[in-house]
């Protein structure tokens, strides 16, 4: 079965810093897809991005950019500039098209002002 | 905003009641699921379903039993509630036409439930 790492437990930055988060995934798969999710201190969770196993292009939205590296079989989320609004638990999670998403244990991300 | 509501949205319970958890959808979507969320295993899969009265299991579905008799509700019931089901639920949705499930999974708000 499919497999997120994220070993990054907590990561503590001061504002206006960079950071970024580590996603390692297993899958036997040749077709898969990558997502992130953020989790703020209210509860919910938020859709941030998803990724093809077919299109390793790096993605930035805003402050937010992504890594794909397939020959690393990492995934990982860079926040440039963190904000005080960017303390969040974040998920990195894996599909492999069979309804089965597996998701790591997630990365509290706390931004200090 | 993916129209999805989850009720209660906490709820304390005593071991060996039964529970049951409701997530309703507004927007038709035919994937549904059933997650739990506990420190250190992110988030887990219990049940899906595909459609009305079709399910099936996920990674943890031992103690859960899941209903979809329509489109827009899909049930998790705890038969006989234990304190190792106390957690964080989330319901999610997605909409696919395709063979497979690759679409977002979008998620409710969550019921926090206290097994005693």
């Amino acid at each position: 079965a499919q497999k997120v790492t994220q070993a990054q437990t907590e990561i503590s930055v001061v504002e206006k810093e960079d950071v970024t988060l580590d996603c390692v995934y297993e899958t036997r798969d040749t077709t898969y897809y990558l997502f992130w999710y953020k989790q703020p201190p209210s509860g919910e969770l938020v859709f941030l991005i998803r990724r093809n196993s077919f299109d390793e292009q790096n993605e930035i939205s805003g402050r937010y950019s992504w890594n794909f590296q397939k020959s690393t079989s990492s995934f990982n989320f860079t926040i440039t500039a963190s904000q005080v609004v960017d303390s969040a638990v974040y998920f990195c999670a894996l599909s492999e098209g069979n309804n089965d998403m597996r998701f790591g244990a997630g990365t509290r991300l706390t931004v200090k002002p | 905003d993916a129209g999805i509501t989850q009720s209660p949205r906490h709820k304390v319970t005593e071991t060996g009641t039964p529970v049951t958890l409701r997530c309703h959808q507004t927007e038709n979507h035919r994937y549904m699921y059933w997650y739990r969320q506990d420190p250190g295993h992110g988030l887990r899969l219990i049940h899906y379903s595909y459609g009305v009265k079709d399910t099936d299991k996920g990674e943890v579905s031992d103690g859960y039993s899941v209903s979809r008799s329509k489109t827009e509700d899909f049930l998790l019931t705890l038969e006989s509630a234990t304190s190792s089901q106390t957690s964080v639920y989330f319901c999610a949705i997605s909409a696919t036409g395709l063979a497979g499930n690759t679409d977002t999974q979008y998620f409710g708000p969550g019921t926090r439930l206290t097994v005693l």
